[in-house]
C-alpha cells in the first residue's frame, strides 16, 4: 500500500515568491496535517483537514494557508516568502483510529 | 496548553549497549495519545508505538519497550541491545483528546550507536 506522498522533495524559492506544497495520503485516510521543522523551533502544528474542513489550526502567521480536496489530496501555500519559512515541510495522514503516517517531507530553502 | 520535554538533547552508546530515552509531558486533556517516531536522515518521521491515557501497561516489541506512567508523566523509550541502524533522531509526542491531528512534540534527542 502506498504511503504518503509529498511533492515536490526539495524547492528553492525568492523572498517575496509564493509556494505550493502537495500532499497525497494514503488511500482511505481522510485526515491530514501539516508541520513545519526547523533546527531552531522543532517540529511544529500547522493546521489539519478532515473531509475538506479545517479543525485545527496552529500558531503560524495568515500567510501560510492549506485546503484539501474531495478526494483527500491536501496543499498548503506560504506566501511572500520569508528567509525564515526555510524547514522542512512534513505532512502526515490518519485513519483516526491509530498513529500518524509521515510522508518524507518538501525541503524548502528561501534565498 | 500541552507541552513535551525530551531533557536529552543526544545520547552516544556503543552497539550492544541498552539506552532509555526520557519524555516528560504535561497536559490538562484526561484523554489523550502518546507516540515515539524516530527519525532517520532521510528525513521521513516513522511511526514507532501510540498508546492511549488510560493504557498503562508497559508495551514490548522485540528490542524496544515503553514504560509509561502517568503518575509521573512520564512516557519513556528504551531500546535494548541497540544497534548501529538505531542511530537516529527519536521523537517523543502528545495529541490531546480534542486536538484532531495536533502533535505536541518534543525537541528530539539524537541518538549515535557506535560500532
Amino acid at each position: 500500500k502506498a504511503g504518503v506522498t509529498q511533492t515536490p522533495r526539495y524547492l528553492i524559492k525568492t523572498r517575496g515568491q509564493q509556494v505550493t506544497l502537495s500532499c497525497s495520503p494514503i488511500s482511505g485516510h481522510r485526515s491530514v496535517s501539516w508541520y513545519q521543522q526547523t533546527p531552531g523551533q522543532g517540529l511544529q502544528f500547522l493546521f489539519e483537514y478532515f473531509s475538506e474542513t479545517q479543525r485545527n489550526k496552529g500558531n503560524f502567521p495568515g500567510r501560510f494557508s492549506g485546503r484539501q480536496f474531495s478526494n483527500s489530496r491536501s496543499e498548503m501555500n506560504v506566501s511572500t516568502l520569508e528567509l525564515g519559512d526555510s524547514a522542512l515541510y512534513l505532512c502526515a495522514s490518519s485513519l483516526g483510529m491509530d498513529g500518524y503516517t509521515f510522508g518524507s517531507g518538501t525541503r524548502l530553502t528561501v534565498v | 496548553a500541552q507541552k513535551v520535554t525530551q531533557a536529552q538533547t543526544e545520547i552516544s552508546v556503543v552497539e550492544k549497549e541498552d539506552v532509555t530515552l526520557d519524555c516528560v509531558y504535561e497536559t490538562r486533556d484526561t484523554t489523550y495519545y502518546l507516540f515515539w517516531y524516530k527519525q532517520p536522515p532521510s528525513g521521513e518521521l516513522v511511526f514507532l508505538i501510540r498508546r492511549n491515557s488510560f493504557d498503562e501497561q508497559n508495551e514490548i516489541s522485540g528490542r524496544y519497550s515503553w514504560n509509561f506512567q502517568k503518575s509521573t508523566s512520564s512516557f519513556n523509550f528504551t531500546i535494548t541491545a541497540s544497534q548501529v541502524v538505531d542511530s537516529a533522531v527519536y521523537f517523543c509526542a502528545l495529541e490531546g483528546g480534542t486536538s484532531y491531528g495536533k502533535l505536541t512534540f518534543g525537541q528530539g534527542t539524537i541518538l549515535t550507536v557506535h560500532p
